[in-house]
């Protein structure tokens, strides 16, 4: 079972509506949740981060945690063709986790957004 | 500054060339990583160091070679590569907490040839 799992898409979503990218993951026991968003040759920009169960809101953003399910997701509002992407879901693993060391994130293999004019 | 600056963003090398990759942060962030990506792919984690010290190598052939001389740098050291090396190779910071979000640089683009 693959650690971080996304569907790859492409999701194709109108101009203005809500975008919803969904993510799960296999190790119960992940600290910490985040969504980066992927323009084509760019790097990887930090969008939402989250850690304990529930909504949290950014701007057009919403990323909701539910660590019972091991469900995580991100919700774009009022949808704009700027927001066409990749949109990486990562999470850092309990099993790296060394009690106040750093650990590197697990990616899923991002779901390509498109948001049609 | 908010900001991981990677040098060169563009490389092409020979198969027996000798090359670094550089990255740079003055965020204080006390972790930093370096990560792989090929097309398509998501990034994969190669390195990371935790004040100044290797605390994950994620089994990387060894003609990929860390360094990190200070806390606010990292390089990457190349040797001998083989074609299918050729990635976007990502650095990254973050304070040393697991909850605080990665910053990465905008990337070398590797081609070996």
């Amino acid at each position: 079972q693959k650690e971080v799992e996304q569907n790859s898409g492409p999701l194709s979503v109108p101009e203005g509506a809500i975008a919803s990218l969904n993510c799960t993951y296999s190790d119960r026991g992940s600290q910490s949740f985040f969504w980066y968003r992927q323009y084509s040759g760019k790097s990887p920009e930090l969008i939402m981060f989250i850690y304990s169960n529930g909504d949290k809101e950014d701007g057009r953003f919403t990323a909701q945690l539910n660590k019972a399910s091991q469900y995580v997701s991100l919700l774009i509002r009022d949808s704009q063709p700027s927001d066409s992407a990749t949109y990486l879901c990562a999470v850092n693993p309990a099993r790296r986790y060394s009690g106040g060391g750093a650990d590197g994130l697990t990616f899923g293999k991002g779901t390509h957004l498109i948001i049609q004019p | 500054d908010t900001e991981v600056t990677q040098t060169p963003k563009h490389l092409v090398m020979g198969m027996t060339n000798k090359k670094s990759l550089k990255c740079e942060q003055h965020m204080g962030h006390r972790a930093m990583y370096w990560y792989k990506q090929k097309a398509k792919k998501p990034p994969e984690l190669m390195f990371v160091y935790s004040y100044e010290k290797l605390s994950i190598n994620e089994s990387v052939p060894s003609r990929f070679s860390p360094e990190c001389p200070n806390s606010s740098l990292l390089n990457l050291h190349l040797h001998a590569l083989q074609p299918e090396d050729s990635a976007l190779y990502l650095c990254a910071s973050s304070q040393d907490r697991r909850n605080y979000g990665y910053t990465f640089g905008s990337g070398t683009r590797l081609t070996v040839v």
